[in-house]
């Protein structure tokens, strides 16, 4: 099955830097990374997401890469700001449309 | 759009006792919906996949006849956990597909924080 691998798994950041979150999948088959943002107590929420046929996609302050070759994607996020702070989840999706999720990074905005 | 309501939000029960968690797309049809547990600084861990109409398929090592899953329409499903006990306390989260070209998002719902005693 799938194998989702995320980096780091804590991050603290200065107000107003930039954050990257890593991840790797394993099943070459997988075509669909959505990120999700889970702040406590409350379910994932869909940030963005990219597709297999699409490298780079942006949203405001939000950006997500995906090089199918090396089988890794990454999310960025630029000009942090304290409601920023969550835990923040990759995830890939194979043909099945089963989502394989990442342990998870814990991003802090320091003010 | 694309909302996902669950209900209720939070759960104490007694060992021995069932408890239902309904999980509602609100503004899509869902013909598939998922089941997820999640412990307490973990990722989420899938747990069946319901589908409208039919039995849902479990995820290896979960216990069908403790979770059970219906799918009644096409905008509810619903989680019954049979004879709770304590290691069943969890936050439980469903989340919804919506079907759009070749790729199905999944939106999920807020989540139902059950605690055992």
């Amino acid at each position: 099955g799938e194998n989702v691998e995320q980096h780091p798994s804590t991050l603290s950041v200065q107000e107003g830097d930039s954050a990257v979150i890593k991840c790797t999948y394993s099943d070459s088959a997988s075509n669909y990374f959505p990120w999700y943002k889970q702040e406590l107590g409350k379910g994932p929420q869909l940030i963005i997401d990219i597709r297999s046929n699409v490298g780079e996609k942006k949203d405001q302050r939000i950006a997500v890469t995906l090089n199918k070759t090396a089988k890794h994607f990454s999310l960025h996020i630029t000009e942090t700001q304290p409601e920023d702070s969550a835990v923040y989840f990759c995830a890939a999706s194979n043909p099945d449309y089963k989502l394989s999720f990442g342990a998870g990074t814990t991003v802090t905005v320091r003010a | 759009g694309a909302v996902v309501s669950q209900h209720p939000s939070w759960v104490i029960c007694k060992s021995g006792t069932s408890v239902k968690i309904e999980c509602r797309s609100l503004d899509f049809q869902a013909t598939t919906m998922f089941w997820y547990r999640q412990f307490p600084k973990q990722s989420l861990m899938l747990m069946a996949t319901s589908n409208e109409g039919s039995k849902a398929t479990y995820e290896q090592g979960v216990e069908k006849d403790k979770f059970l899953i219906n799918h009644a329409s096409l905008t509810l499903s619903t989680l019954t956990v049979t004879s709770a006990h304590p290691e069943d306390s969890s936050f439980y989260i469903c989340s919804a597909e919506r079907e759009w070209s070749s790729y199905n998002e999944q939106f999920f719902g807020p989540g139902t924080r059950l605690t055992v005693l």
